[in-house]
């Protein structure tokens, strides 16, 4: 079945460590994004990616750092320099490259900061 | 004004009746609209997009333009307790750079 699979779904982090989140997609899409939900409160786009070795900012960048070594993989990482973390993440992709409403979602990752 | 807006409810519905979820946007010149259902502590899933004016129908559920008035609204009819969840609307804004945003979602709730 093809789709988008986040790790891990539950994550705890101390203050002042950095944590990484998976997203692997097998839908042979182009673009992938990293959303940022908190209670509430729409989506707001943290990072995306249209092809490989190539990602633009979001809105709510600080913080984050990503990668795109690999078309089906986009890992983010949440550094100790984000003031509040705790959040749910959620990775999507796209078949089109460009501006899209059209998103799949992975099932989400939901890290709270002890 | 929020560049895309919902009331956030909760909306409570009987079963069987219509439900009707708002969403109003800033930018006049906005082209493609968006409906993402989302239930409890999963993802969304898109269920309709609209381009352009007037009603477009899948199923139980229809979607509706008025570009001039600058809302979007979905409807679904025969409401199940199975749509009660929270209901997303995404507009692609095109003043300055062109990005997609999410409005905070509105939940609503089917009784049974």
């Amino acid at each position: 079945d093809g789709g988008i699979t986040q790790s891990p779904k539950y994550l705890f982090r101390k203050e002042g460590q950095n944590v990484t989140l998976s997203c692997e997609q097998n839908l042979n899409h182009d673009a992938m994004y990293w959303y940022r939900q908190d209670p509430g409160q729409g989506l707001r786009l943290i990072y995306y990616s249209q092809i490989v070795n190539d990602f633009q900012k979001g809105d709510i960048a600080e913080g984050y750092s990503v990668s795109r070594e690999k078309k089906e993989s986009f890992p983010l990482t949440v550094t100790s320099a984000q003031k509040n973390p705790t959040a749910f993440y959620l990775c999507a992709s796209s078949i089109v490259t460009g501006n899209t409403g059209e998103l799949f979602f992975g099932e989400g990752s939901r890290l709270t900061v002890l | 004004q929020k560049e895309v807006e919902q009331n956030s409810g909760p909306l409570s519905v009987p079963e069987g009746a219509i439900a009707s979820l708002n969403c109003t946007y800033s930018d006049r010149g906005s082209q493609s609209f968006f409906w993402y259902r989302q239930y409890s502590g999963k993802s969304p899933e898109l269920i309709m997009f609209i381009y352009s004016n007037g009603d477009k129908e899948d199923g139980r559920f229809t979607a509706q333009l008025n570009k001039a008035s600058q809302y979007v609204s979905l409807l679904i009819r025969d409401s199940q307790p199975s749509d009660s969840a929270t209901y997303l609307c995404a507009v692609i804004l095109i003043q300055g750079a062109q990005k997609l945003v999410f409005g905070q979602g509105t939940r609503l709730t089917i009784n049974p």
